[in-house]
């Protein structure tokens, strides 16, 4: 079966804008969550959605939001772009209680 | 914070055994085991999990102290595409909120 699919996997983007990004889970699952990766703070749990509701939050500040459609494909949105913003994104979809299978990320790049 | 232990790097060579060490004395009785590993630049992979019995799968073995305070991953015959960071996580069945460590830095040596 296809894995998780995160797009874009690439983007750049300038301080002050805001971006959306993009994560199809592995059919059937209806856990998505996302996470950051920096080189300084490692992975990072940003959120994660259940069944179109947020069902656990990291410490991330309110420029991080995320949804997720009746189709359990999440989006994650960051506004006002900060250059610390600048990390590998990744998504990981589950069935609950089994493991998590992770997309290959999306890298943002803010200049 | 994560709530367990691992050496920040190891090597091993090709066709031996990797056993990969993990402290997690603070570990509570429905809390499970899981490794991941993360090969550069792709997104973790998850390899095994455990509760309080050795497990084996396809890619490793992982064994579990009686006390469960520590527990060991094993690469049965590594090869040069097992060089990875590897995490240990304990996590709480049903519980999606992976904490990741800093994990531990494998290098398989030719």
């Amino acid at each position: 079966k296809a894995g998780v699919t995160q797009t874009p996997r690439y983007l750049i983007k300038t301080r002050g804008q805001q971006v959306t990004l993009s994560c199809s889970p592995i059919s059937g699952h209806r856990s998505v969550s996302w996470y950051q990766q920096t080189p300084g703070q490692g992975l990072q749990f940003l959120f994660e959605y259940f069944s179109e509701t947020q069902r656990n939050k990291g410490n991330f500040p309110g420029r991080f939001s995320g949804r997720q459609f009746s189709n359990s494909r999440s989006e994650m949105n960051v506004s006002t772009l900060e250059l610390g913003d600048s990390a590998l994104y990744l998504c990981a979809s589950s069935q609950t209680g089994f493991e998590a299978f992770f997309g290959q990320g999306t890298r943002l790049t803010v200049v | 914070d994560a709530k367990t232990t691992q050496p920040t790097s190891m090597d091993c060579a090709e066709g031996r055994a990797a056993n990969l060490p993990c402290n997690h004395s603070t570990i509570s009785g429905n809390e499970y085991v899981y490794w991941y590993r993360q090969i550069h630049s792709q997104g973790p992979q998850y390899i095994i999990h455990g509760l309080k019995n050795n497990e084996t799968n396809e890619m490793a073995s992982l064994i579990i102290t009686e006390d469960r305070k520590s527990s060991t991953l094993i690469l049965p015959h590594a090869t040069l595409r097992d060089t990875a960071v590897y995490y240990c996580i304990v996590i709480e069945f049903g519980n999606e909120k992976l904490t990741f460590g800093t994990g531990t830095r494998l290098t398989i040596i030719p």
